[in-house]
């Protein structure tokens, strides 16, 4: 079956500081990978997406690159912001079917 | 666009009561997600329509869980009996199918408290 592992958070950085969240999966076929995001009190927001293999998708400083040889895709940032404090989620969507499968989430948390 | 629509935004009530969570879609979007978030089992997927025809139900919890899509605009997720273990964040979720890139677009989500 699908599945998506994450890495364990709470990750805590100091503003400025680089961020990588890991993310690999598990799918046959040919998957898109999603980022979402969950600020507090809020539902989940696609952060950025690639469709496939060596796609980088990238939003608000935010990049990730869909590296298929590793099944990874993980999300990286060079200088992180308080207002980057979240709770972010890999995703993946089967080449076939139209049900998301979320990784467990990785709570951020940036100190000024 | 007012995105997806949850009411009520929170919920407590007591062990035994009915439930009716409400989600409204963004107009025009074919497909509908119900979601289930709580800190032990992360984000899962109750169920999803399509065209307002209900496609997988598998993560329905139990027989006391039942979702229901009268018409493109609304549906209704609905605990009956309740119990404390279904306390979580509800989320709904609408997209328009495979051909605009797939983004599910969440709802705020409905906080319910079984007591």
């Amino acid at each position: 079956g699908n599945s998506v592992t994450q890495m364990e958070g709470p990750v805590t950085l100091s503003e400025e500081a680089f961020l990588t969240i890991n993310c690999t999966y598990t799918a046959t076929g040919y998957p898109s990978l999603f980022w979402y995001v969950q600020y507090p009190g809020e539902g989940l927001q696609l952060l950025l997406k690639a469709t496939k293999a060596d796609d980088k998708g990238s939003n608000k400083g935010f990049e990730a690159t869909y590296r298929k040889e590793t099944t990874s895709f993980h999300l990286e940032k060079g200088s992180v912001q308080v207002s980057d404090s979240a709770v972010y989620f890999c995703a993946l969507l089967p080449g076939a079917g139209n049900m998301l499968t979320f990784g467990g989430g990785t709570r951020l948390m940036v100190k000024p | 666009d007012a995105g997806v629509i949850q009411s009520p935004r929170h919920e407590v009530t007591e062990m035994g009561q009915e439930v009716t969570l409400r989600c409204k879609p963004i107009s025009g979007h074919d497909y509908l997600f119900w979601y289930r978030q709580t800190m032990m089992r992360g984000l899962e997927l109750l169920i999803y329509f399509n065209n307002n025809v209900p496609i997988d139900d598998s993560g329905m919890p139990e027989d006391r869980f039942s979702a229901k899509m009268p018409n493109a605009s609304f549906s209704t997720l609905k605990i009956q009996p309740s119990e404390p273990r279904d306390s979580a964040v509800y989320f709904c979720a609408s997209s328009l199918g495979r051909t605009f890139s797939y983004e599910q677009y969440f709802g705020p989500g409905t906080r319910l408290t079984v007591t």
